[in-house]
Parts: C-alpha cells; structure tokens; sequence
C-alpha cells in the first residue's frame, strides 16, 4: 500500500458525459502528479500540483482540468468524453515539488461507452 | 526531448531464474534519475528501484538490481531467483533532476514497458 488513495476504483460512463477522479496523496507530500495509462500511448503525464498551485502540464486535453485543495486531495475532471479517453487514470504522490520518488494511487479505469 | 526505449515487449523466466529486462534512454542532461516500476495485474505501479544518474555505483533492492551505464544511455533492471509473484509489467522511467522552477522537468517519462512471464 503506498498510502496514496484514488476514487472511484473503476468508472462506466457515457460519451459526451463529465465525471471526476479523486485522489488524497500520502500524509506529508505536497505535490501530487495525475496520469494516464491507454493501451495506445503508453504512460502520459497529464499535469502536476504542488501545494494548490500548478506546476507542470503534459498532455492533457483543454476538456480535462484539475486542482489541489487546501488540504492537499486533487480532482481531475474530465468533460465531454470520448471513448478515447477510456484508460487508467493514476495520480501520484511526492514529498516535495522536487522530490523524485513518485507513489502511485490504485489508478481509477475509465470506460467510456 | 527526453525518450525512453524498452525493446523487448514480452519476455519469460523459470521460477528461480535470472532475467534482465533492457532499457535505453536519451537524454541531453547529465543529471537525471532512472526508475524501474512495476505494474502486476492488480494495476497498482510499484516503485521497484532508482538510480540516480551522479551516483557510479549500481542500485540494489534485494532480488532486484540495475546495470546503469550512462556513456550507453542503458538501464537494465537485473531479477535474480525470479519468484511467481514478480510475473507482471515492467515500466523504465526518467525523470530529470534539472532544478529550475519551469515545472515540466519533474514529470515522470515512461518506456511502453516489458510483460514478464515467470514459469513454475
């Protein structure tokens, strides 16, 4: 258990529908990172939060946007889907915004139907 | 930009056995880390181990070690009396250790990963 949790565990929707993703990272870290795991792209950094604020994007679609609370949880939503976005979605924890030991969450399956 | 290249897709092992899974990387920086995660059925990525690019000497976890050769750019991952339990995929990853406040540097760069068979 890497002590980084995701909500839901699994998710069935429809297109053009909006879901969110939750994740609490582990106690202490700051910043946490989302990412997107589809069989066609491999692993894809989305975006990366430090303390509430942004402070990396990957590859993430203008449809998808997230943020970090006060308390440190992160949402990522995600609208209008497609069923290219179907994938595993992995949020990732690590002390600092410099820290270079990632744990990752359980992952969060999407399936767009 | 930084890419990560893992050439073999499948590979397979006897229970007990040694294998090495390859990974090559390119890179323009000079100080980087290097990562070897796993990903069992269960979907969970687990961190299994990391070098940091300063460091000469290979890291260790127990069964698990790394071959890091930085002239070559290459990074195999080295299980020894391979167990049931290691059967799942294989992810290199890098990461740069660049320190600035641009942001992007602290993503995580992934290889398309290695699915590990361990035969009893």
């Amino acid at each position: 258990d890497s002590g980084v949790t995701q909500t839901p565990k699994h998710l069935i929707t429809a297109t053009g529908q909006r879901v969110t993703l939750r994740c609490s990272p582990r106690s202490g870290d700051l910043s946490v990172y989302w990412y997107q795991q589809s069989l066609d792209q491999g692993l894809q950094f989305l975006i990366q939060y430090y303390n509430g604020e942004e402070r990396a994007k990957g590859n993430i679609l203008e449809r998808f946007s997230a943020q970090q609370f006060p308390d440190l949880h992160s949402e990522l939503n995600l609208s209008s889907l497609e069923l290219g976005d179907s994938a595993l979605y992995f949020c990732a924890s690590s002390l600092t915004t410099g820290g270079y030991e990632q744990y990752f969450g359980p992952g969060t399956r999407l399936t767009v139907t | 930009a930084q890419t990560v290249t893992q050439s073999q897709p499948e590979m397979s092992v006897q229970e007990a056995e040694t294998v090495t899974l390859s990974c090559t990387y390119d890179t323009s920086e000079s100080d980087y880390y290097l990562f070897w995660y796993k990903q069992p059925p269960s979907r969970q990525m687990i961190l299994v181990i990391r070098q940091e690019a300063y460091k000469q000497q290979n890291a260790t976890e127990n069964r698990f070690s790394v071959n890091f050769q930085k002239a070559a750019k290459s990074f195999s991952l080295k299980i020894s009396d391979s167990q049931l339990g290691d059967a799942a995929m294989y992810f290199c990853a890098y990461r740069s250790a660049l320190q600035t406040n641009a942001g992007n540097n602290r993503k995580l760069i992934w290889g398309l990963g290695t699915s590990l068979a361990v035969n009893p």
